[in-house]
C-alpha cells in the first residue's frame, strides 16, 4: 500500500519556464511533508520541507504548497534551470518514520 | 566534512552468501536510517534507528537485520542473500524524521 505517491514519473520542461512537481498522500496523521533531488549515482539530498500545520513554504526558486483536504503537496520551481534535470522525491513523516514517493524525473531543456 | 559514509559502495554476493552494510554519521544526530530503492519503487524504508539502543522495522524489513552500535554507526545485515535483494541501499541520518535527513552515496549491491 503505498502511501505517499508520486503519479508522474517524468517532466519536461523548457528552461526558465516553471516545473510543478505533484504528490499525494493517503495517511492524515503524516505531519511533515519533505522533498528531495537525487542525482545519478548520489544520494538523495534534502532541498524544503513543510509542517502540516503550514500551507506554503518558500526558499529562493523553490515553493511547496500543501492542501491537507486534498491530501495534495507540490513542489514549484521558478524558473527552471538545466542544473535542476534530476529524480525529485516527496516524502511524509509521522513519529520517527519518514515514508517516500516513487519519484518524478525532471528534465530542463535549455 | 564526512557526513554520512557506507561502506562498499559496491558488492556482488552469491545466493545464500552474508554480508554487513555498514554506516557511519559524525553529525551527531539522534536518527539513523536504511532504505533500499529499486526501479519504479522509489525509496522504501527497511529499518530505522530513532536513538542509540533502538531499531524498528520499516517497510520492508523481511530478510534484513540491524545492529545501532553506538550513536555514530547503524550497521545493515543480510544473513542469507536472495536475488530479490539486488537493490541500490541508502544509509542517512537526522536529527529528528521532520528534520531533512543526509544521506550516503550508497551500495550497489547484486545477489546472483
Amino acid at each position: 500500500d503505498q502511501q505517499v505517491k508520486q503519479n508522474s514519473p517524468s517532466l519536461s520542461v523548457q528552461e526558465g519556464r516553471i516545473s510543478i512537481l505533484n504528490c499525494d498522500y493517503t495517511n492524515s496523521m503524516f505531519d511533515y511533508f519533505l522533498w528531495y533531488k537525487k542525482y545519478p549515482a548520489e544520494g538523495p539530498t534534502f532541498l524544503i520541507s513543510i509542517s502540516s500545520i503550514k500551507d506554503k513554504n518558500e526558499d529562493g526558486r523553490f515553493t511547496v504548497f500543501l492542501n491537507k483536504s486534498a491530501k495534495h503537496l507540490s513542489l514549484h520551481i521558478v524558473p527552471s534551470q538545466p542544473g535542476d534535470s534530476a529524480v525529485y522525491f516527496c516524502a511524509a513523516s509521522v513519529a520517527q518514520k519518514v515514508t517516500f514517493g516513487t519519484g518524478t524525473k525532471l528534465q530542463v531543456i535549455p | 566534512n564526512a557526513g554520512v559514509t557506507q561502506t562498499p559502495k559496491f558488492q556482488v554476493l552469491k545466493t545464500g552468501q552474508s554480508m554487513t552494510l555498514q554506516c557511519a554519521q559524525d553529525m551527531n544526530h539522534n536518527s539513523m536510517y536504511w532504505y533500499r530503492q529499486d526501479p519504479g519503487m522509489g525509496l522504501r524504508l527497511i529499518y530505522y534507528s530513532a536513538s542509540e539502543g533502538t531499531t524498528d522495522k520499516g517497510e520492508v524489513p523481511n530478510g534484513y537485520n540491524v545492529s545501532r552500535l553506538n550513536k555514530r554507526e547503524f550497521s545493515l545485515r543480510l544473513e542469507s542473500a536472495a536475488p530479490s535483494q539486488t537493490s541500490v541501499y541508502f544509509c542517512a541520518s537526522s536529527d529528528r524524521a521532520n528534520t531533512e535527513a543526509f544521506f550516503g552515496q550508497g551500495t550497489r549491491l547484486t545477489v546472483v
